[in-house]
């Protein structure tokens, strides 16, 4: 998986606690990425880092929160989880040098939210 | 119109036959093209990426690839079972690496 983990890599949780996932990579790529997959909708991009401490919102932020105090790792955070937050959710990295860079991704975190 | 569009399948080809798998897309401004495969209760894995008009072959995949159409494709000759997967398509969105991906195509092969 290139170089990336994520944790933990199962989770059952109730409905208004907060989740924290964490991605890890050992490549030193520039570029990391959350995303969640759903039945029907396919990977959509949650957030995405572009470097320490800089961060932007993918395509579904609401209710996620992320942070990157190191190259290395990627969190991110379900203040107040929802069942509708159920999910499987993937981290990739990227080197991002140029558009042709692709993404690679870690093995996934399947959440439950009761 | 969705950004990138995908026919759910499933795909079902017998083996040693050839799958073709399609995928269009909206954003004329894309540059760069991938093809992820991804197993049931796996994560994605690049399998291609195709950023200019025409074939690239990388043993039994072909990326086809044409801008004027918004359309690529790819083709995997002489398929096996161990081919039966779910195949991402995923396109550049703007000057950043962001991808966008299609909702994918479920391929069967059948022994």
């Amino acid at each position: 998986d290139a170089g990336i983990t994520q944790s933990p890599r199962h989770k059952v949780t109730e409905t208004g606690t907060p989740v924290t996932l964490r991605c890890h990579q050992t490549e030193n790529h520039r570029y990391m990425y959350w995303y969640r997959q759903d039945p029907g909708h396919g990977l959509r991009l949650i957030h995405y880092s572009y470097g320490v401490k800089d961060t932007d919102k993918g395509e579904v932020s609401d209710g996620y929160s992320v942070s990157r105090s190191k190259t290395e790792d990627f969190l991110l955070t379900l203040e107040s989880a929802t069942s509708s937050q159920t999910s499987v959710y993937f981290c990739a990295i990227s080197p991002g040098r140029t558009y042709q860079e692709t993404q690679y991704f870690g093995p996934g975190t399947r959440l439950l939210v009761l | 119109q969705k950004e990138v569009e995908q026919n759910s399948g499933p795909l079902s080809v017998p083996e040693g036959a050839i799958a073709s798998l399609n995928c269009t897309y909206s954003d004329r401004g894309s540059q760069s093209f991938f093809w992820y495969r991804q197993y049931s209760g796996k994560s994605p894995e690049l399998i291609m990426s195709i950023y200019s008009n025409g074939d690239k072959e990388d043993g039994r995949f072909t990326a086809q690839l044409n801008k004027a159409s918004q359309y690529v494709s790819l083709l995997i000759r002489d398929s096996q079972p161990s081919d039966s997967a779910t195949y991402l398509c995923a396109v550049n969105k703007g000057s950043q690496g962001n991808l966008i991906f299609g909702k994918g195509t479920k391929l069967s092969v059948k022994p």
